[in-house]
């Protein structure tokens, strides 16, 4: 399976929201809802914002939500803060039983 | 509180071996897969492996597969990576981190801080 496609970059102001979108397969994003979205801030650990392609675990602000249609997924961040800048990884279960991470896209809070 | 905390990284030549492991403290280890993902210098996040809670189901990377080994030891709350045959696209902090489930398919929700491997001469 090759990398799930997601856009390099996108930007935002505070205050404003921002979607990056995640698109795979038949095989990956579209044939299951195990899709999750992470958050990585230089040199630190990829931290959990989204599961089962639109739950929030406990303590992610409701802020961050998620949606699927078809082979693409998104992730929606509302009323974004200067702390939201990070790069952010898809992920998703494939028919293969393995695990594939979108490319990651950077976040800028301008 | 979950901790995860990885080890064994370094500096080995092309060709060579390294084993990491991660010990895992704060949860009923055997009770969760656990995966290993890396991430190359200034790259993408990359899936590795997986194994399932009981140790009996294991899942590669068509990157590693055959070169790479997962295991762990649920008496020692310990996980492994043995890898072999090491390249210098192997380079990477490798990560380990606990899955929602004993099934690997759903999310991962905790991550260690990693340990670097360099190979190079």
């Amino acid at each position: 399976h090759s990398a799930l496609t997601q856009p390099a970059s996108v930007s935002g102001s505070p205050g404003q929201s921002i979607t990056i979108s995640c698109t795979g397969t038949s095989s990956d994003v579209g044939g299951y809802n195990y899709v999750s979205w992470y958050q990585q801030h230089p040199g630190k650990a990829p931290k959990l914002m989204i599961y089962d392609v639109n739950s929030r675990p406990s303590g992610v602000p409701d802020r961050f939500s998620g949606s699927k249609s078809g082979n693409t997924a998104s992730l929606t961040i509302s009323g974004l803060h200067t702390e939201d800048e990070a790069d952010y990884y898809c992920s998703s279960y494939t028919s293969s039983s393995t695990l594939v991470f979108g490319g990651g896209t950077k976040l800028t809070v301008l | 509180e979950v901790q995860l905390l990885e080890s064994g990284g370094g500096l080995v030549q092309p060709g060579g071996s390294l084993r990491l492991s991660c010990a895992a403290s704060g949860f009923t280890f055997s009770s969760y897969a656990m995966s290993w993902a890396r991430q190359a210098p200034g790259k993408g996040l990359e899936w590795v492996s997986a194994i399932g809670g009981n140790g009996g189901s294991t899942y590669y990377a068509d990157a590693v597969q055959g070169r790479f080994t997962i295991s762990r030891d649920n008496s020692k709350n310990t996980l492994y990576l043995q890898m072999n045959s090491l390249r210098a696209e192997d380079t990477a902090i490798y990560y380990c981190a606990k899955h929602v489930a004993l099934w690997f398919g759903q999310n991962t929700e905790y991550w260690g801080q990693g340990t670097l491997v360099t190979v190079s001469s």
